[in-house]
């Protein structure tokens, strides 16, 4: 059974970092490319970041370019987002999903992140 | 960037209606598309790839269509479970972008 688990979601100040991992498992993590998607409260889904097999391209919503980083370990099956310089509006719910070349067929429960002083 | 406008917002219906959500593109996206069913506090879940791909293990009564700038998603018999919220989503180039959502209420 394919799971997706995340984690690292907390409490932070605005300007702060957070690490979100997403532990996979029961499938072949290096085939896949895999995806972090948000919502905020009261909003609807907003696509993060993208990071192909073998980590070498990667993609970013315009809003978090040169703040967060995507990236994974495939020797762990883990993906993960590094999010730094946080703001207000980058809090949310983070999922993160499989990516079949547009067919996000497995998605994890989610981690809140919440930026507050 | 593409944007996805999807309509309507919100509507309510009863189970057994038949129920259409429409989703178009700024620019042509092929049918580099998919359609997701959120419910609050779950994961997101696919029902619909590649405009009218059923997803594995999604009822029959979930379909897709369209190409270009122009999709559907169908819901033939609204049942109890599916009251949720609906979102598209392209993937034809970066960033991706989804629709504003459909959330589907009990008349």
């Amino acid at each position: 059974e394919v799971q997706l688990v995340e984690s690292g979601g907390g409490l932070v100040q605005p300007g702060g970092s957070l690490r979100l991992s997403c532990a996979a498992s029961g499938f072949t993590f290096s085939y896949y490319w895999m995806t972090w998607v948000r919502q905020a409260p009261g909003k609807g889904l907003e696509w993060v970041a993208n990071i192909e097999q073998d980590g070498s391209e990667k993609h970013y919503v315009d809003s978090v370019k040169g703040r967060f980083t995507i990236s994974r370990d495939n020797a762990k099956n883990s993906l993960y987002l590094q999010m730094n310089s946080l703001r207000a509006e980058d809090t949310a719910v983070y999922y993160c999903a499989t990516d079949d070349y547009g067919d996000y067929a497995h998605w994890g429960q989610g981690t809140l992140v919440t930026v507050s002083s | 960037d593409i944007q996805m406008t999807q309509s309507p917002s919100s509507l309510s219906a009863s189970v057994g209606d038949r129920v259409t959500i429409t989703c178009r593109a700024s620019q042509d996206i092929r049918n580099d598309l998919g359609w997701y069913q959120h419910q609050a506090g779950k994961a997101p879940k696919c029902l619909i790839y590649a405009a009218s791909n059923l997803e594995r293990g999604v009822p029959s009564r979930f379909s897709g269509s369209g190409s270009g700038t122009e999709f559907t998603l169908t819901i033939s018999s609204l049942q109890p479970e599916d009251f949720a919220t609906y979102y598209c989503l392209h993937h034809n180039s970066y960033p991706r972008t989804f629709g504003q959502g459909t959330k589907v209420e009990i008349k």
